[in-house]
C-alpha cells in the first residue's frame, strides 16, 4: 500500500511535443504529490507539486493532473525541449515533510 | 543549486567494511532525510532526523545508522557492508515541521561495494 507505480519506464518525444508520465498510488492517506527531475550525476530537484484538494496545477510548461477517485496523477510537459531530457520521478508523502515514497522513474529523451 | 552538499562524491569499499557519508544541510534547515537510490530505481527512504533525533525510519536494517549535529551537518553510517549496499546515497534537507516543507536534495554519494 506504500507503493507508487510509475509509467512508462522510458519515453522518447520529439522537440515541441507533449511528454506525459503517469503515476498511481494505493494509500489514500497520501496528501502531497511532488514531481522531481534528476539529471545524471545530480540529486533530484523539485519540479512541481500538488495536493489532492485540486485537480490540476500548472507552472510554466509543466502541469500536474490529479484524479483523486482513480488514485492517479500525471505530469504533462508541454513544448518539450532537449534540455528536458532527464529522469522524472513522481512521489507521494503523508505530511509534506515526511518520508517520500518515489515511483520507479521515467527516463525522458527529447529529440531535436 | 540547493545548497545541500555531500561528501565524498564517490567511494569504493569492500564487503564487511564500514562507511560514513556526510551531508551539510542548508542553513536553518532542522530536518535531514537520507535515501538510497539503486541504479535505475527511485530513491528509498532510510530515515529522517529532526533536531538531532531520529524521526522516522524506512525498511532498512539497524546496521544503517545516522547522526545529526547542531551545525546542520549529518552522517549516515553503514556497518558490515554488503554488495547490495552499492547505490547512490542522497540526503535531503528541509526547514522542519510537517505540512510545510519541501525537501531539497544534495548531489549524492556514489558508494560501490566490492
Amino acid at each position: 500500500q506504500q507503493q507508487v507505480k510509475q509509467s512508462p519506464q522510458s519515453l522518447i518525444v520529439q522537440k515541441g511535443g507533449i511528454s506525459i508520465i503517469n503515476c498511481a498510488y494505493e494509500n489514500t492517506a497520501f496528501d502531497y504529490f511532488p514531481w522531481y527531475q534528476q539529471f545524471p550525476g545530480k540529486g533530484p530537484a523539485l519540479l512541481i507539486a500538488i495536493r489532492p484538494d485540486v485537480s490540476e496545477k500548472k507552472e510554466g510548461r509543466f502541469t500536474i493532473s490529479f484524479n483523486k477517485s482513480a488514485k492517479q496523477f500525471s505530469l504533462h510537459i508541454m513544448d518539450s525541449q532537449p534540455g528536458d531530457s532527464a529522469t522524472y520521478f513522481c512521489a507521494a508523502t503523508v505530511n509534506q515533510g515526511g518520508k517520500l515514497i518515489f515511483g520507479q522513474g521515467t527516463e525522458l529523451s527529447v529529440k531535436p | 543549486e540547493t545548497g545541500v552538499t555531500q561528501s565524498p562524491t564517490h567511494l569504493i569499499k569492500t564487503r564487511g567494511q564500514q562507511v560514513t557519508l556526510r551531508c551539510s544541510s542548508q542553513s536553518g534547515h532542522n530536518t535531514v532525510s537520507w535515501y538510497q537510490q539503486a541504479l535505475g530505481q527511485g530513491p528509498q527512504f532510510i530515515f529522517q532526523y529532526y533536531r538531532e533525533e531520529e524521526n522516522g525510519r524506512g525498511n532498512f536494517p539497524p546496521r544503517f545508522s545516522g547522526l545529526q549535529f547542531p551545525n546542520y551537518s549529518s552522517e549516515l553510517n553503514v556497518n558490515a557492508l554488503e554488495l547490495d549496499d552499492s547505490a547512490l546515497y542522497l540526503c535531503a534537507s528541509s526547514l522542519g515541521g510537517f505540512g510545510t516543507d519541501t525537501q531539497y536534495f544534495g548531489p549524492g554519494t556514489r558508494l560501490t561495494v566490492l
